[in-house]
């Protein structure tokens, strides 16, 4: 089956500090990505949604400009927290579709646990 | 945003019992998945079941979809306590333009040996 790697697995930073997270599509090219966010023992929310060279599309209460996405290529996207807090400490997962449309399966990274002392 | 609710929100059992969970949604899907979750790790996809199927099987899977009472349930034959973790049911929808698949409140499963 197709594999979305994240960089890195974890990263512990300080409050106030960017820290940028990495997703890529080792086997396929992701059209579409999408990033989620999981609060422990919660499920998973949606963060935004991406296509490649276009802006990304943001769920209700999800700040765009603290929560960057760029996805530049069809095998990269990134997510950057900015000025990051402590209540951003949370498991960020994401995922990737290989082209748009129904039933197409999403692949998923294996997160990237976030902690902000 | 959520897409509906699963229940039961936690569920314990013995070694060698089945374990059901079901799943409600709101909008109009194009397929429905599970996954499975352990503790602090990424996701596992179990199985897929298109909006035209109504039951599905994978080993000791098995999946039924109903579209008009938006439902789902995962049940799993002869439970082992590699099975513990966490289930969580997903639509695949239209949304905003796109293809999105949005996730369940899950189920925390527990086999106990």
């Amino acid at each position: 089956g197709a594999v979305v790697s994240q960089h890195p697995s974890w990263v512990i930073c300080k409050s106030g500090t960017s820290v940028k997270i990495e997703c890529r599509s080792l086997d396929f090219q992701a059209t579409t990505m999408f990033w989620y966010r999981q609060f422990p023992k919660q499920s998973l929310m949606l963060m935004a949604t991406s296509n490649e060279g276009s802006k990304a599309t943001y769920e209700q209460g999800v700040e765009k400009d603290k929560f960057l996405i760029n996805h530049a290529s069809l095998t990269l996207s990134t997510l950057t927290v900015t000025s990051a807090h402590p209540e951003d400490s949370s498991f960020y997962i994401c995922s990737a579709r290989e082209v748009p449309g129904q039933g197409k399966e999403q692949f998923f990274g294996p997160g990237t646990r976030l902690t902000v002392l | 945003s959520q897409q509906g609710e699963e229940d039961p929100q936690a569920l314990s059992i013995q070694e060698g019992e089945n374990a059901t969970m079901n799943c409600s949604y709101k909008t109009s899907i194009n397929n429905l998945q599970w996954y499975r979750q352990n503790s602090g790790r990424g996701l596992v996809h179990l199985i897929l079941i298109r909006s035209n199927e109504r039951e599905k099987h994978s080993g000791r899977l098995r999946v039924t979809l109903d579209t008009s009472k938006k439902s789902s349930s995962l049940l799993i034959t002869a439970s082992r306590a590699a099975d513990t973790a966490s289930y969580f049911c997903a639509t695949d929808a239209i949304t905003g333009g796109y293809n999105k698949l949005i996730f369940g409140a899950g189920t925390r499963l527990a086999v106990h040996p």
